[in-house]
């Protein structure tokens, strides 16, 4: 069966320091996969998008990379700050299935000051 | 625009009951989705519509549960009879075409069930 796996273990960095987070899936083909975050409360909020055909995206302090041999995405923050502070949620959109989309559970990342 | 908007924010329901969420998509957009987050089970995917059609819904867990789309500005979610572990935060979300391929979630229905 299709899964998304997140490192369910929350994540403690120093502020400064870049965080890694890991996004591994099995049983897919996707044709983009995403990166959200969600803060307590909230709906998750888009943060990247990277296609199949792309090895690595970058956006201000935030890069996504994807392998889709290793069917692996790592997502970095670098010089992470407090309010990076989050749930971090991978997805997966699939063309065969109308692009619907499913997430990962998420990893929680805590920056400390 | 407001973004995707869904009520009641919060509810709370005997088991038993008729539940019925709401959903208002972002306007042009035309896929919607329904999702339900658990610590458990984190962000599941329960159905998602394209151009107001039910396209998957193999994540509907019961027969209790159901959704409509009448048109492209509204959706419901509806469980009946509720049970308590149906209880956990419900999520609308809606995406556009073409390049732009985001999902927009909604603040998310708290539900409770005791």
């Amino acid at each position: 069966s299709q899964k998304i796996e997140q490192n369910s273990e929350a994540l403690n960095i120093q502020e400064g320091k870049t965080a890694t987070l890991t996004c591994n899936y099995t049983n897919y083909s996707p044709a983009y996969l995403q990166w959200y975050r969600q803060d307590p409360g909230r709906g998750p909020v888009f943060l990247l998008l990277i296609r199949e055909n792309e090895k690595e995206k970058r956006k201000e302090r935030l890069k996504v990379t994807f392998d889709t041999t290793l069917k692996q995405s790592l997502f970095h923050i670098t010089a992470s700050q407090p309010a990076d502070s989050a749930t971090y949620l991978c997805a997966l959109a699939d063309a065969t299935g109308g692009f619907k989309t499913i997430f990962g559970a998420g990893t929680r990342l805590f920056v400390k000051a | 625009d407001a973004g995707v908007i869904q009520s009641p924010r919060h509810e709370v329901t005997e088991m038993g009951q008729e539940v019925t969420l709401r959903c208002k998509p972002i306007s042009g957009h035309n896929s919607l989705f329904w999702y339900r987050q658990t610590m458990m089970r984190g962000l599941e995917l329960l159905i998602y519509f394209n151009n107001n059609v039910p396209i998957d819904d193999s994540g509907m867990p019961e027969d209790r549960f159901s959704a409509k789309m009448p048109n492209a500005s509204f959706s419901t979610l509806k469980i009946q009879p509720s049970e308590p572990r149906d209880s956990a935060v419900y999520f609308c979300a809606s995406r556009g075409t073409g390049l732009n391929t985001e999902a927009f979630f909604g603040q998310g229905t708290r539900l409770t069930v005791v």
